[in-house]
């Protein structure tokens, strides 16, 4: 049972080019978001998926899209980075309960540590 | 909206001393909280989380959090900090909102610890 895990671990860029943030997790989550870690502001939600086939705006969505792919992908794609957007992002998974307002968690992969030069 | 505060952005305590982090909240529901610790370019850990009951919660690796409703806080402790521990610690909050839980993270502390 792997968790959540994510790819790549690092990555440069140049400004202007794209690149795509794949995360998967094998605990049958319906939940699935994608967060960045900038020095000072703890995590910042950039987009999140509630179930399969639904994709939402979070606190930083500006620069970024995202694709659920299936139930254990979710995917975020840069179209044309910037320096603005180096930080490290972290992608996370949540099982969501039966009845809204319940309990939940939600688990964190490793980690994508991204540099825009 | 909810929100976090962690005072303290950085604790250096003596190995086999007893640890206390600190962490405020904003909620007007009784809120879902929890603590996660972050090790040198690693994910988040979950250490333990309060959702309701018992308001002393324990935790893994010896850790433990106690809510108080009172003073909108849920500090964590340790009795006997490892050399292990060194690392960065986060309360985050969790609330209900269009249908998924948001959830939203403190700046964090970094612990340190010394011979």
């Amino acid at each position: 049972n792997a968790g959540v895990t994510q790819t790549p671990k690092f990555q440069v860029l140049k400004t202007g080019q794209s690149m795509t943030l794949q995360c998967a997790q094998d605990m049958n989550h319906n939940s699935m978001y994608w967060y960045r870690q900038d020095p000072g502001m703890g995590l910042r939600l950039i987009y999140y998926s509630a179930s399969e086939g639904t994709t939402d705006k979070g606190e930083v969505p500006n620069g970024y899209n995202v694709s659920r792919l299936n139930k254990r992908e979710f995917s975020l794609r840069l179209e044309s980075a910037a320096p603005s957007q180096t930080s490290v992002y972290f992608c996370a998974s949540s099982e969501v309960p039966t009845l809204a307002g319940g309990e939940d968690t939600q688990y964190f992969g490793p980690g994508t540590r991204l540099t825009v030069l | 909206a909810q929100s976090v505060t962690q005072p303290d952005i950085h604790i250096t305590v003596s190995e086999g001393a007893s640890l206390e982090l600190r962490c405020n909240y904003s909620y007007g529901a009784t809120p879902y909280l929890f603590w996660y610790v972050q090790s040198p370019g690693q994910g988040l850990q979950l250490l333990l989380k309060y959702f309701s009951g018992d308001t002393l919660v324990q935790g893994i690796k010896g850790f433990e959090a106690e809510f108080k409703r009172s003073q909108s806080s849920f500090n964590l402790r340790k009795p006997s900090v490892h050399w292990s521990d060194a690392a960065e610690y986060f309360c985050a909050v969790g609330a209900w909102s269009g249908g998924y839980q948001k959830v939203t993270f403190g700046i964090g502390t970094k612990l340190q610890v010394i011979p």
